[in-house]
């Protein structure tokens, strides 16, 4: 069974542009959570999406979005790029939205705002 | 709101040397609780898991408890490998969240 797929792996952008960040799940998982880890502030919750409807959301602001397709498929999207914004984000599938679910996490994708 | 304390790191132990690193949570329901590790350049893999009190999780000679009373569950292995040297992530699940500590890095000498 293939994991979770992240593309692409590395990105680089310009201050004030925008980025969308791709992330297929594990055959069968319908939850998506996605993850920002830095090193000053670790590992911080953005948002989960399950069955196309965003269900949780972390303390981020407007410029962090996303989606989720019919086929569990995500898309995460952050507007006018800032340089804090670097950071490798963390894609996890689950095969349900619940307390007690494993998340499984994807390599992740390295932003570098520049 | 949900936290978690790790111990600080670095580790730097010698191969065969017992390893624990400390983790203490606060949260305000009944969450499960993890640990995960990562690999240079890699995403988080699940190491280990304990859904209610007195549960002991274990994987690859690591193991933890759930201790309900002393809010912590600690990452324990009896002999340690080169192998084993990666970063260390407690975490716990509630709300339909993972709520991460600050991460451990271990390494370990041959």
């Amino acid at each position: 069974k293939a994991g979770v797929t992240q593309t692409p792996r590395y990105l680089i952008k310009t201050r004030g542009q925008q980025v969308t960040l791709s992330c297929s799940p594990i055959s069968g998982h319908r939850s998506v959570s996605w993850y920002q880890q830095t090193p000053g502030q670790g590992l911080q919750f953005l948002f989960e999406y399950f069955s196309e409807t965003q269900r949780n959301k972390g303390n981020f602001p407007g410029r962090f979005s996303g989606r989720q397709f019919s086929n569990s498929r995500s898309e995460m999207n952050v507007s006018t790029l800032e340089l804090g914004d670097s950071a490798l984000y963390l894609c996890a599938s689950s095969p349900s939205s619940g307390l007690n679910t494993e998340a499984f996490f994807g390599q992740g994708t390295r932003l570098t705002v520049v | 709101g949900d936290s978690v304390t790790q111990m600080e790191g670095p580790v730097t132990l010698s191969e065969e040397a017992f390893l624990t690193i400390n983790c203490t949570y606060t949260a305000t329901g009944y969450p499960s609780l993890f640990w995960y590790v990562q690999y240079p350049g890699e995403g988080l893999q699940l190491l280990l898991k304990a859904t209610k009190a007195d549960d002991k999780g274990s994987n690859k000679g690591f193991e933890a408890t759930y201790r309900k009373e002393t809010t912590s569950f600690h990452l324990e292995k009896g002999s340690v490998q080169v192998s084993d040297s990666a970063v260390y992530f407690c975490a716990l699940s509630d709300r339909r969240q993972l709520t991460f500590g600050s991460g451990t890095q271990l390494t370990v000498l041959p």
